[in-house]
């Protein structure tokens, strides 16, 4: 058990439809990256968050927004799903020291869209 | 562009006969590549860290080496609890983020 839990586990929308994911990250990180990861394929970076603001975004279009709160918790925003938005979403959480960054991971939420 | 391969995409062994995975990469500035395992539906679950050409690190049956463009990570006597498919990640230069190989999937039967 890493200590990061995700919310929900298993959720089905339909395309167009709106979709909020939850983290809750390990106790003392200050740090959240999601990541979508499609079936057979490594994870991909979506965004990172550190002390609630964005500090990277990967190559996702404007409609994946995020947020984290003071307790370093996490959400992910998606609107108007597509098909291809169906993966696993997972977040991870960290402590950014030097070059020492180890992301333990959630267990997942796994999107469909039907 | 940084970019990371794994190799093979899969891999069946009989149980008790060892075997190395590779991860090659092609990144400005490694900061460090990180294996990880992963079981069916479930998070990625961190196995190692390595920062530079050389170093060496051990997990139980699990042994994971770095050189300048790729790293193994060999598995020996497997039983079937190490099925499971195995990442490898990358972080390079000042970005935290990391930058992952398709994984290498490893079945292991008894």
């Amino acid at each position: 058990e890493t200590g990061v839990t995700q919310s929900p586990t298993h959720l089905i929308k339909t395309r167009g439809q709106q979709v909020t994911l939850r983290c809750s990250s390990q106790s003392g990180h200050n740090t959240v990256s999601w990541y979508q990861q499609a079936l057979g394929q490594g994870p991909q970076f979506i965004f990172q968050y550190y002390r609630e603001e964005e500090n990277g975004r990967g190559n996702f279009p404007p409609r994946f927004s995020g947020l984290q709160f003071p307790n370093y918790s996490s959400e992910l925003n998606v609107n108007a799903l597509e098909l291809d938005d169906s993966a696993l979403y997972l977040c991870a959480s960290s402590i950014p020291r030097g070059h020492n960054t180890e992301a333990f991971f959630g267990q997942g939420t796994r999107l469909t869209v039907v | 562009e940084d970019q990371v391969t794994q190799s093979p995409e899969a891999l069946r062994l009989q149980e008790g006969e060892s075997s190395s995975l590779n991860c090659s990469y092609t990144v400005s500035g490694l900061r460090g590549l990180f294996w990880y395992r992963q079981d069916p539906g479930k998070g990625p679950e961190f196995l190692f860290t390595l920062y530079s050409a050389g170093e060496e690190k051990e997990k139980e049956r699990l042994k994971a080496t770095l050189t300048k463009k790729e790293s193994f990570l060999h598995i020996t006597a497997p039983k079937p609890e190490d099925s499971a498919t195995y990442l490898c990640a990358v972080q390079a230069g000042s970005n935290y983020q990391l930058i992952w190989g398709a994984g290498t999937k490893l079945i292991i039967k008894p």
